[in-house]
């Protein structure tokens, strides 16, 4: 079946140190997305791709960063950067469509909480 | 500024009731979508419904429907007769630019928790 892939599903760090969440999807998607939620602030967008080796910043861009060498593939790195990693993070895909009218579709989320 | 405003922060309703999870958007485009879509335990946001700015036509899909009103900027979702598992987290979103100022984004609401109790 097709769809997105995170993992980990959890994930524990230390202050200090650079994680790695990984977004891997099989729809054959061009454009992905990184999404922060935190409790009662909704989903906020962090970095978007619409096409390969290119991407752009969302709205909290700050303390992380992101790379896009294959078209299945957009890991999303949380820097030591980043004054307040504690979240869930979900990535999603779409195709990319002039009109706005992309249906963004979901992977299950990484809970990433730091010690 | 595009924004999306879901005021019920949570709901508790007993089962078998309807509830209707209310959604307030601003955009300055004249063309957009609005979504809404589920947040189960589980995590994964699964996607109800797209609808296209022209087209103001309520919608019904089994227990759900929608009301988009374009003169309240409101898209307002009704669930009759809930069930248990309707309690998830639902959310509003609205798309950003259209045509070649389509950025593939959406700008989501808050969230709705809604708890539908036996």
């Amino acid at each position: 079946d097709g769809g997105i892939t995170q993992s980990p599903k959890y994930l524990f760090r230390k202050e200090g140190q650079n994680v790695t969440l990984s977004c891997e999807q099989n729809l054959n998607h061009d454009a992905m997305y990184w999404y922060r939620q935190d409790p009662g602030q909704g989903l906020r967008l962090i970095y978007y791709s619409q096409i390969v080796n290119d991407f752009q910043k969302g709205d909290i861009a700050e303390g992380y960063s992101v790379s896009r060498e294959k078209k299945e593939s957009f890991p999303l790195t949380v820097t030591s950067a980043q004054k307040n990693p504690t979240a869930f993070y979900l990535c999603a895909s779409s195709e990319v469509s002039g009109s706005g009218a992309n249906v963004l579709t979901f992977g299950a989320g990484s809970r990433l909480t730091v010690l | 500024a595009q924004k999306v405003t879901q005021a019920q922060t949570e709901i508790s309703v007993v089962e078998k009731k309807d509830v209707t999870l209310d959604c307030v958007y601003e955009t300055r485009d004249t063309t957009y979508y609005l979504f809404w879509y589920k947040q189960p335990p589980s995590g994964e946001l699964v996607f109800l419904i797209r609808r296209n700015s022209f087209d103001e036509q309520n919608e019904i899909s089994g227990r759900y429907s929608w009301n988009f009103q374009k003169s309240t900027s409101s898209f307002n979702f009704t669930i009759t007769a809930s069930q248990v598992v309707d309690s998830a987290v639902y959310f509003c979103a609205l798309s950003e630019g259209y045509g070649s100022s389509n950025t593939g984004k959406l700008i989501f609401g808050q969230g709705t928790t809604l708890q539908v109790k036996p």
